[in-house]
């Protein structure tokens, strides 16, 4: 079973503020790092596909980091907006040849009107 | 555009009865995937396919069964229900391990 931490699990922000949060995961056989953003009564959709050491990839107000050597990716989203409340998850997949992702337990954001 | 259509949306078992879920996608995408939520556990994978015809098992698999007889539909199905399946399902599907995955928009599953 691959362990896959995100921090912190809930988090509050200020609108206007930038914040950043973090994924873990096992830094041995990596394939592609997935982010994904779940809005409360809707189904998640994808962000972000990393593949590659020192990946960045930008959305808009959002951005990725990736790091496979030490295992651990950053996700940041500068300006917080009320419509960027969110859960965001991130999921791993090794390169054991089954391809399934393995999902993080998420971290749920609130931007504070 | 579809995308992953699951039905029902919503449903409710007693204990014992079984039911099907329904996973149908329009993408031709070959990799489709089951997975439920618990509240404080994220998601967990039951059961995936590589492609019709193909189907193995995930983290959590014990009380449920699926088929692939086609590219587009995965049916995950309960046989007898269980207090402990009250969940929400999630369907979703791939091309292969590209672009990151496509979601259905859940059934919520209640089990009394």
């Amino acid at each position: 079973i691959l362990n896959v931490e995100q921090s912190p699990q809930s988090l509050h922000v200020q609108e206007g503020d930038s914040t950043n949060f973090t994924c873990s995961f096992p830094s041995s056989n990596f394939y592609a790092l997935h982010w994904y953003r779940w809005e409360t009564a809707k189904s998640p959709e994808a962000l972000f596909v990393m593949t590659l050491n020192g990946d960045e990839k930008k959305k808009g107000r959002i951005s990725a980091t990736l790091n496979t050597k030490e295992g651990y990716s950053y996700l940041y989203i500068k300006g917080s907006q009320p419509e960027d409340s969110a859960t965001y998850l991130c999921a791993f997949i090794s390169n054991f040849g089954n391809e399934k992702l393995t999902f993080g337990t998420g971290t749920r954001l609130t931007i504070i009107p | 555009n579809a995308g992953v259509t699951q039905t029902p949306k919503f449903r409710i078992l007693k204990i014992g009865q079984s039911m099907t879920l329904q996973c149908t996608q329009d993408m031709n995408h070959n990799y489709m995937y089951w997975y439920r939520q618990d509240p404080g556990m994220g998601l967990k994978l039951i059961y995936y396919s590589v492609g019709a015809g193909i189907t193995d098992k995930g983290e959590v698999p014990n009380g449920y069964n699926v088929s692939r007889s086609t590219t587009e539909d995965f049916p995950l199905r309960l046989e007898l229900a269980a207090p402990s399946q009250t969940s929400v399902y999630f369907c979703a599907s791939s091309f292969e391990a590209g672009p990151g995955y496509t979601f259905g928009s859940g059934t919520r599953l209640t089990v009394v």
